[in-house]
């Protein structure tokens, strides 16, 4: 059946650092991909999303390329800060013409200051 | 005012004790879910609704039952609370426009059986 890895976490970064959160994905026909937050106390909200190959999400500086060729939609921020301290979650949608989100276990980051 | 709301927000119950969860939304969404949502498993899919009349098992229905009120109001019940369905519950919505259908979640109810 469908399904999404990504990378376990916690992920720890310093202020302005790089990251990047893998993630990868097996599916039938053609799915949407998604990243949603969840920060703490609060629901899921969408990130970003890519519709087919080779598209780019991106928001807030967050940005994700929907790689069909390697099943991948990793995340990545130029320069993180502690605001960003949250769970990212990687989900797919939509595949084999079929209505329901698969998510990831999720990936907790902490930005230290 | 937040689009979508769910009641209580952490409710702490005891084994074999009935509990209801509300979710209103305001964002005229026909299709409502209830997630379950428990720490290295993601979020799973417990019953879904794609509109007052259409009422459907997900992943993970058992032990669990649902109500559609009217198309804001979408109620999680747990006939028995047993203490491996304590987690955090989350309903969502979405507007059902095909594959890139973004989900819209609400706040979260923390449960905890005892």
């Amino acid at each position: 059946g469908d399904s999404v890895t990504q990378m376990e976490g916690p992920v720890t970064l310093s202020e302005e650092a790089f990251l990047t959160i893998n993630c990868t994905y097996t599916a039938t026909g053609y799915p949407s991909l998604f990243w949603y937050v969840q920060y703490p106390g609060e629901g899921l909200q969408l990130l970003l999303k890519a519709t087919k190959a080779d598209d780019k999400g991106s928001n807030k500086g967050f940005e994700a390329t929907y790689r069909k060729e390697t099943t991948s939609f990793h995340l990545e921020k130029g320069s993180v800060q502690v605001s960003d301290s949250a769970v990212y979650f990687c989900a797919l949608g939509g595949s084999a013409g079929g209505f329901k989100t698969i998510f990831g276990a999720g990936t907790r980051l902490f930005v230290k200051a | 005012d937040a689009d979508v709301t769910q009641t209580p927000r952490n409710r702490i119950t005891k084994t074999g004790k009935r509990i209801m969860l509300e979710c209103s939304q305001t964002k005229g969404h026909d299709r409502m879910y209830w997630y379950r949502q428990d720490p290295g498993l993601g979020l799973r899919l417990i019953y879904y609704s794609f509109d007052v009349k259409d009422i459907n098992k997900g992943e993970i229905s058992d032990g669990y039952s649902v109500s559609r009120q009217a198309q804001a109001k979408f109620s999680l019940s747990l006939e028995s609370a047993i203490p491996n369905q304590t987690a955090l519950y989350f309903c969502a919505t979405s507007t059902g426009t095909g594959s890139a259908d973004t989900q819209y979640f609400g706040p979260g109810t923390r449960l905890t059986v005892l």
